[in-house]
């Protein structure tokens, strides 16, 4: 049973763009939600989190948008660059987040000159 | 440096010859865990510790299994391994299941 589901699978952008990723969860027990940015041969990094008492947070051109009621949280990308070209998995976790992570199955995300 | 490290980065073996993959960090992190990734199921947790001696059962833990003997050391061990084990691991550490998780390397891993 998938608890997080991310979508889409791939996405491809042109440079400047907004690049959207979108996750879905089942658990209303989760309390955190981080996002990770893998490069090719790499492993994943995290990129940035929030917390259901936000529906919203920012760092740099990197934005979590939160929807407690509807269950979902996406990522936005501003001004998309060739360099942001990665994965991306959402993930969720329990208990003030002690509890483990439980991941999305990852966006590839491509962006184009 | 402050770093994840995984050994080896590649393996190749047979079905059933047990074999272990080292996870080593040095940030004097108190959670670990190991993940398997593979297309189109992101990443999976195997097991994961909270602390040296304390060990728990992620989502796939079925076929491995891990010790924390030591704080900086998590090794992964398939006691006979399988072709459905064949994948990509990654090794993570950080202080807090919340705080940023920093990921080994990875280790790709089949299993003919």
């Amino acid at each position: 049973q998938q608890q997080v589901k991310q979508s889409p699978q791939s996405l491809i952008v042109q440079k400047g763009g907004i690049s959207i990723i979108n996750c879905a969860y089942e658990n209303t027990a989760f309390d955190y939600f981080p996002w990770y940015q893998q490069f090719p041969g790499k492993g994943p990094a995290l990129l940035i989190a929030i917390r259901p008492d936000v529906s919203e947070k920012k760092e740099g051109r990197f934005t979590i948008s939160f929807n407690k009621s509807a269950k979902q949280f996406s990522l936005h990308i501003m001004d998309s660059q060739p360099g942001d070209s990665a994965t991306y998995f959402c993930a969720a976790s329990a208990n003030f987040g002690n509890e483990k992570l439980t991941f999305g199955t990852g966006t590839r995300l491509t962006i184009i000159p | 440096e402050a770093q994840v490290t995984q050994n080896p980065r590649y393996l190749i073996t047979v079905t059933g010859k047990k074999l272990t993959v080292t996870c080593s960090q040095n940030m004097n992190h108190e959670y670990m865990s190991w993940y398997r990734q593979d297309p189109g199921l992101g990443l999976r947790q195997i097991y994961y510790s909270m602390n040296v001696e304390v060990t728990d059962k992620g989502d796939v833990p079925e076929g491995y299994k891990v010790s924390r003997k030591e704080k900086r050391n998590f090794p992964l061990i398939l006691e006979s391994p399988s072709p459905n084990q064949t994948s990509l691991y990654f090794c993570a550490s950080s202080l807090t299941p919340t705080s940023t998780q920093y990921f080994g390397p990875g280790t790709r891993l089949l299993v003919l």
